[in-house]
This record gives structure tokens, sequence and C-alpha cells, in this order.
């Protein structure tokens, strides 16, 4: 398996643009997470999902964020309309099971002027 | 929710000396503490991991201690060397009994002075 894949690895936009942020888990793996990394907060959970369902997104910061998962082999993550104090590494992560060793992606470095 | 801190947030030793990061939480039903190590620029990635039935995990240099009535853990590196030097993350999840994910430490900056 090439593991967790992530795309864009760099997105540079505008304030109040539409961001779309993608990832494929691991093959077989039933739970995929959305983190965000800052200098300043650390690495924060989003949102995740469990066979498609999200489960838990008490850490989405506000409505101008939104993960889907249509499938269990893709998800995005949308930020509309996109703020500068977005900016921050996205981390897409998957596991089999929701205490087991969750498989990071490479990470979108995410920059809004 | 679960809340975990972890110190120091940045630690410089010796090569090989040991390395301790220490992490406490605050959900007494949390039951399984992972850690991540994360070098610059690349993905986090589990280094060892416990759970509540057992206090005391080693994986060659590398150990975790876990004490569950003082609600904390522990990450032990000896004979560091240069490649350890990372970012270092625990993290704490209560999985079992509910669905709650891992909520991670703020990290510990390891420099491993040559």
């Amino acid at each position: 398996d090439a593991g967790v894949i992530q795309s864009p690895r760099h997105e540079v936009t505008e304030m109040g643009q539409e961001v779309t942020l993608r990832c494929k888990p691991i093959s077989g793996h039933d739970y995929l997470f959305w983190y965000r990394q800052t200098m300043m907060r650390g690495l924060e959970l989003l949102i995740y999902f469990n066979n498609n369902v999200p489960i838990d997104d008490s850490g989405m910061p506000e409505d101008r964020f939104s993960a889907k998962m249509p499938n269990a082999s893709f998800s995005t993550l949308k930020i509309q309309p996109s703020e500068p104090r977005d900016s921050a590494v996205y981390f897409c992560a998957s596991s089999l099971e929701l205490s087991y060793e969750q498989y990071f992606g490479p990470g979108t470095r995410l920059t809004v002027t | 929710g679960e809340n975990v801190e972890q110190h120091p947030s940045t630690l410089s030793v010796q090569e090989g000396d040991s390395a301790v990061i220490k992490c406490t939480y605050s959900d007494s039903a949390s039951n399984y503490f992972p850690w991540y190590k994360q070098e610059l620029g690349k993905r986090p990635q589990l280094i060892i991991d416990i759970r509540s039935n057992v206090g005391e995990k080693k994986d060659q240099r590398i150990a975790v201690t876990l004490n569950k009535t003082a609600k904390h853990f522990s990450l032990h590196i000896t004979e560091t060397q240069p490649e350890d030097s990372a970012v270092y993350f625990c993290a704490a999840s209560a999985a079992g009994g509910g669905a709650d994910g891992l909520t991670f430490g703020k990290g510990t900056h390891l420099i491993i002075q040559p």
C-alpha cells in the first residue's frame, strides 16, 4: 500500500477563497482523522470518521470548516471562506481501529494571505 | 473532554545520555497512550504505545511507563543518538468507553548534542 495520500502538498490562497484538501486513507482502514498542526496550538483533532460516518466533529473550529467522506477511499476537508488564521499544516490519518496506530499522510501546508 | 499536558517543551541531552518526557492526562477513562515522533518537515509516526492493562512496555532503547493512579505516563529513551532529535508527542484516548479520538500533548523538542 502507498500509505495515506494527501493532496495538494502545498496550497497558497487568498483570504476569502474556498480551499479543498483531499485524502485517500490506507485500504481497509475503517477510521479516518483530520488534524491541524500549528506552532501555537500543536496537533489538534478536527474530525474523525468511522466507516465513512462522521463520529466526532467537536474539533472543527467553526462553520467555515466542513468535511465529507463519500466513500471508503476518499475524504475532503473544505474551508469556505478561508482566513489567514487558517494557515497551518493539515494532516489526514487512518487506522484499523480507534485505539490502534494511526498512519499519517504527508500533510498539506496551507497558507492563506 | 480529555486534557493532556506534556513536559518539558524542549529537552537537550548529550549523545549517549538518557532522555525522559512526561505527560499527564485528565480523563480517568483513558486507556490508550501512544507516543509519536515527528522529524522536521515530516509526518508524525508512532514509536510506541501502551494500554491501561500494563504498567511498562519496552522496545529496544525506548520504554514507556504508565501510572493510572496518578494519571501520568512517561517516555524514556536510553543511549540517545543524533537520529533521536525530533519532536515527540504523547497522546491519550478513552476510546474503549466512548467515541473520543486522540488528544495530543503540545510536544517536546528533543535535541541531541554531539
